[in-house]
């Protein structure tokens, strides 16, 4: 399968301050990605979904203004939270879409966050 | 409504046992995707199988095996003679529509797998 990167791994920070995660496909151009957060013992819960150049599509109750999304190339998406606080606490996790023969949604390792 | 339940919250096996997993999904179209999704501690997901709803051949891929029923809608996933190294959270997953692998996934809670020695 296509490999789909995510940096950091694991991000500590004061609350107030704003953390940016980095989605990355490395073998295959993503035209679509996707944001998903994790709570402890729980199932993955879409956020948004973005395809490259074109503003970010946010799922029912997550604030846009809040959770930055940046797909500005076919092989990188961003998520910025902004003015974190510790109920953004949560495991991160992105996938990636490509076309044709990379119909699939590939995964990334994901992304824990812990807010001061 | 369009919906993935995996009732087993936790399930405990002595390792060489086998265990099947559970998934019963709702959806109103006819042209569908299913999903398996291994989320071992580590956190990533791992790809298992995909399902296209007019295949509902069972498919068995060395100690895992799926049985898809589509009367019964579910997707129910079989381990047979479990190790260690299965022990991990298992999803099932459904896209709906003619998005086919296109379309957004929707998570059942996931089965939580323990693999005692």
């Amino acid at each position: 399968g296509a490999v789909v990167s995510q940096h950091p791994s694991r991000v500590i920070c004061k609350s107030g301050t704003s953390v940016k995660i980095e989605c990355r496909s490395l073998d295959f151009q993503a035209t679509t990605m996707f944001w998903y957060r994790q709570f402890p013992k729980q199932s993955l819960m879409l956020m948004a979904t973005s395809n490259e150049g074109s503003k970010a599509t946010y799922e029912q109750g997550v604030e846009k203004d809040k959770f930055l999304i940046n797909h500005a190339s076919l092989t990188l998406s961003t998520l910025t939270v902004t003015s974190a606080h510790p109920e953004d606490s949560s495991f991160y996790i992105c996938s990636a879409r490509g076309g044709g023969a990379r119909n699939e949604q590939f995964f990334g390792p994901g992304t824990r966050l812990t807010v001061l | 409504a369009q919906k993935v339940t995996q009732a087993q919250t936790e399930i405990s096996v002595v390792e060489k046992e086998d265990v099947t997993l559970d998934c019963v999904y709702e959806t109103r179209d006819t042209t569908y995707y299913l999903f398996w999704y291994k989320q071992p501690p580590s956190g990533e997901l791992v790809f298992l199988i995909r399902r296209n709803s007019f295949d509902e051949q069972n498919e068995i891929s060395g100690r895992y095996s799926w049985n898809f029923q589509k009367s019964t809608s579910s997707f129910n996933f079989t381990i047979t003679a479990s190790q260690v190294v299965d022990s991990a959270v298992y999803f099932c997953a459904l896209i709906p529509g003619y998005g086919g692998s296109q379309g957004n996934l929707i998570f059942g809670k996931g089965t939580k797998l323990s693999v005692k020695p």
